[in-house]
């Protein structure tokens, strides 16, 4: 079982629409949270940071649910610019790697 | 403010050959990460250094060896290059933890 999985996608939708990504994660003693934008073959890029008590950030507002080991990102209002890839991303307490998802792809359509 | 700076780019090798990548942290930070990026997949954590020392090491075998400079530089090595080594390869760097990560825009390796 992957650490860290995600939905592939593509998730295609329109401008203005609402979508959701969602993450598992399989080790119980992750402590940091993160999601990760990373455009077509460009680095990754910090998106927020994820804590217990969910947080938002603009149009993003991001969810962690521990004990179904489980994070969301919700993103309102898709822009064009959204479209990219999402990773999820999560830390060992007693780690230094990050440890990451494979990604979701995002596709907003005019 | 210069962010992380890598070098080279892109980079074409022949399969069996060695190979140098460089990386240059953002002001400030002392620690580098490398992490090897495959195609459609998630960045993989190869190690990483700190204090001139290797901290952590991710599952790479020992054909993946670094160093850290005094200016906190560093260098990812690649010895006897295999076809699926060709990657993108990502340096991080950080000041702690707390304070996040950032990330190199990559050196594209092809192995041939």
């Amino acid at each position: 079982r992957k650490e860290v999985e995600q939905d592939p996608g593509p998730f295609n939708v329109p401008e203005g629409a609402t979508v959701a990504f969602n993450c598992t994660y399989s080790n119980s003693a992750s402590q940091s949270f993160f999601w990760y934008r990373q455009d077509c073959r460009k680095e990754p890029k910090l998106l927020m940071s994820v804590y217990s008590s969910g947080n938002e950030d603009g149009r993003f507002t991001a969810q962690l649910n521990r004990a179904s080991q489980y994070i969301s990102l919700l993103i309102r209002d898709s822009k064009l610019s959204d479209s990219a890839t999402y990773l999820c991303v999560v830390n060992l307490d007693s780690s230094y790697k990050l440890i990451f998802g494979s990604g979701t792809r995002l596709l907003v359509r005019p | 403010d210069a962010g992380v700076t890598q070098s080279p780019t892109h980079l074409i090798k022949t399969r069996g050959q060695q190979v140098t990548l460089r990386c240059s942290p953002k002001s400030g930070h002392d620690t580098v990460s490398w992490y090897q990026q495959a195609l459609g997949q998630g960045p993989q954590f190869i190690f990483q250094y700190y204090e001139e020392e290797e901290r952590q090491r991710g599952n790479f075998p020992d054909r993946f060896s670094g160093h850290q400079f005094p200016n906190y530089s560093s260098e990812l090595n690649v010895n006897a290059l295999l076809l699926g080594d060709s990657a993108l390869y990502l340096c991080a760097s950080s000041f702690d933890r707390a304070s996040g990560y950032t990330f190199g825009s990559g050196t594209r390796l092809t192995v041939v």
